[in-house]
């Protein structure tokens, strides 16, 4: 099975940078997701590791090292439209199930 | 927008009865994912289909049931509703095994 873990919630200033943790144990892996959900809306697909490092995409960057179980989201230049769920999600070795965590709500304060 | 559509948007429903949720993947994906958000809980995972064929379980009740059609859309059909049953439910799709996937709005559901 899968467990995963990520903090419940966090609070960040505008323009700051955040890091969302995310440890995460599991039977088998074949790729970890971040993921960002409003409130009430569906979960919008940000990042995907499958191989140790740094991934980077604009304001979002990932993190993941397999070895360690260990991933995070960093968030730079944070802007209030991030207020939002960050969702960890790890998908098994038979590339079948995709099986989250229970997200971390972010709060961005001006 | 994703490319992934859920109808209906809303339903609801009584206790003990029976509904079908409906979800068309995007185009060319073969994979399907259903998930069940309660209030301010994570995803939970229920089922997947790959091409027709189920491929993972969750947690999902014996009340609930899916199926992939072979035009790729999807069905779930939750049955002897009962109000813990309320929830958001998630269609998601992803080209294979390996890609990302894309969710649907959500259907939310609320029995009474």
């Amino acid at each position: 099975g899968q467990n995963i873990d990520q903090p419940t919630e966090m609070t960040a200033t505008e323009g700051a940078i955040v890091q969302i943790n995310c440890t995460y144990q599991t039977s088998g892996f074949n790729g970890l997701f971040w993921y960002q959900q409003h409130a009430g809306e569906a979960p919008t697909f940000l990042s995907y590791n499958v191989l140790d490092g740094l991934e980077e995409k604009g304001r979002f960057s990932s993190f993941l090292s397999r070895s360690k179980g260990y991933s995070y989201l960093l968030l730079k230049e944070l802007q209030m439209k991030d207020s939002a769920s960050y969702l960890c999600a790890v998908r098994d070795n038979a590339g079948n199930m995709l099986t989250f965590g229970g997200g971390t709500r972010l709060m961005v304060k001006p | 927008d994703s490319g992934v559509t859920q109808t209906p948007k809303h339903l609801i429903t009584a206790t003990g009865q029976r509904v079908t949720l409906r979800c068309s993947p995007r185009s060319g994906d073969l994979s399907v994912y259903w998930y069940q958000q309660s209030l301010d809980q994570g995803l939970q995972f229920l089922i997947q289909y790959y091409n027709g064929e189920e491929r993972a379980k969750g947690n999902i009740l014996e009340r609930f049931s899916a199926q992939q059609f072979p035009d790729l859309h999807s069905e779930l059909n939750l049955s002897s509703l009962e109000l813990g049953d309320s929830a958001l439910y998630f269609c998601a799709s992803s080209v294979g095994q390996i890609s990302e996937a894309f969710f649907g709005q959500g259907t939310r559901l609320t029995v009474v």
